[in-house]
């Protein structure tokens, strides 16, 4: 079946720096891909998404690149802010499905 | 704010108890998704919902059901709860059934003691 693995957390940055969470998927077909956001006590937020190869998904100074060579869509972020302190979960979509299957997310906490 | 509600916030409740969790999709959204977020299990797909549907399943206990009204809100009934069905349940939905992306909700936080 379908599954997405992310790096575990936690990950503790300064202000200012480069945010990479890894994130790999395996799945039948062409999948999308998503970025989703949990800050403290809220839901999920939609962060960024990719519906094919290639695609690349932006957002609030977020980026992650949908590559099918590697089956990865990582997510970078060039220069983090206290804000941004929040958990972070990968997730794709079957082009043939609707739920969508999760990584265990990854917990970003940035100090000033 | 996404435009998706549940209520309650929180719930909690004994053992062997009963409860239902409701949630309302963004005006205009036909299908509806429940997801439980538990420290063991991660956040796990339950249910899909669209336009008064049952459209597909995921890890789904049979002590859990749902539903969808013709105002499209969604219910999600957990019976006989244990324990281990202490989690946050999420409601998302989008404009389709096949639309790619999902609005999530608050959630509705659900501790069994």
């Amino acid at each position: 079946g379908d599954s997405v693995t992310q790096m575990e957390g936690p990950v503790t940055l300064s202000e200012e720096a480069f945010l990479t969470i890894n994130c790999t998927y395996t799945a039948t077909g062409y999948p999308s891909l998503f970025w989703y956001v949990q800050y403290p006590g809220e839901g999920l937020q939609l962060l960024l998404k990719a519906t094919k190869a290639d695609d690349k998904g932006s957002n609030k100074g977020f980026e992650a690149t949908y590559r099918k060579e590697t089956t990865s869509f990582h997510l970078e972020k060039g220069s983090v802010q206290v804000s941004d302190s929040a958990v972070y979960f990968c997730a794709l979509r079957e082009a043939a499905g609707n739920k969508l299957t999760f990584g265990g997310g990854t917990r970003v906490l940035v100090k000033p | 704010d996404s435009g998706v509600t549940q209520t309650p916030k929180h719930l909690i409740t004994a053992t062997g108890q009963r409860v239902t969790l409701r949630c309302s999709p963004r005006s205009g959204d036909l299908s509806v998704y429940w997801y439980q977020q538990s420290l063991d299990q991660g956040l796990q797909f339950l249910i899909q919902y669209y336009n008064g549907e049952e459209r597909a399943k995921g890890n789904i206990l049979e002590r859990f059901s749902a539903q969808q009204f013709p105002d499209l809100h969604s219910e999600l009934n957990l019976s006989s709860l244990e324990l281990g069905d202490s989690a946050l349940y999420f409601c998302a939905s989008s404009a389709r059934d096949s639309a790619r992306d999902q609005f999530f909700g608050p959630g509705t936080r659900l501790t069994v003691l």
